[in-house]
């Protein structure tokens, strides 16, 4: 089965500094992998997804992730926080099953960002 | 283009009680997948149906089951209620079965189930 850790439950970031949340999954076969943002009360929105091709892949907000297959790691980065930017967010990797693919996800990281 | 749609929004049943929480997906999508997020447990898949058929069920007792019709709309049940079913529930839709390539799961605002 595959995992998913999330290292930090809680990140705490100023305005304008580089926003770094960690992923690591465990995977034995070339994973699809997905950042969602949650923000309160409110259901999970997709940032970007890892399927194939380019290592480096842009998201919406300008987020972006970078899949490191040697490091089995997958770390969401911002260059610049903004107050907007606070929420959990979660890493997920996709695991088949059935013929339908499902997502495990890591236990979240709770941005806050301080003005 | 409508989200996905979950009602209710807030519910607070009784220990022993059942409830039924619904789901309407994105207008075309055939499937639903439900999530129960907990703060001790985070999300966890519960089962996903695809053409009114269940196609994969995750490690859940089967006090809880699902079903959809044929207009996409899913329903989970949970009978015999206990005070750690408390959790958000959410759905997801999406176009197809495999998340790969273009296909997105959307997600819905979910259900936050209480239990007393």
């Amino acid at each position: 089965a595959q995992s998913v850790t999330q290292l930090g439950s809680h990140v705490s970031v100023s305005e304008g500094a580089l926003v770094l949340l960690r992923c690591n999954y465990s995977s034995s076969v070339p994973p699809y992998l997905f950042w969602y943002v949650q923000y309160p009360n409110q259901g999970l929105q997709l940032l970007l997804k890892y399927t194939t091709g380019a290592t480096l892949v842009k998201g919406i907000n300008g987020f972006e992730a970078e899949f490191k297959k040697s490091e089995t790691s997958f770390h969401l980065t911002k260059p610049s926080a903004h107050m907007s930017d606070a929420a959990e967010y979660f890493c997920a990797v996709s695991e088949e099953e059935g013929g339908s693919e499902k997502l495990v996800f890591g236990k979240g990281t709770k941005l806050t960002v301080n003005p | 283009k409508a989200g996905v749609t979950q009602t209710p929004r807030y519910l607070i049943k009784t220990r022993g009680q059942q409830v039924t929480l619904s789901c309407s997906p994105i207008s075309g999508h055939r499937s639903v997948s439900w999530y129960q997020q907990t703060p001790g447990q985070g999300l966890q898949f519960l089962f996903e149906y695809f053409s009114e058929t269940q196609r994969n069920k995750g490690n859940f007792p089967g006090r809880f089951s699902g079903r959809q019709f044929s207009n996409s709309r899913s329903e989970m049940n949970v009978s015999t209620l206990e005070l750690g079913d408390s959790a958000l529930y959410l759905c997801a839709s999406s176009s197809d079965r495999r998340l790969s390539g273009n296909t997105e799961a959307f997600f819905g605002q979910g259900t936050r189930l209480t239990v007393v």
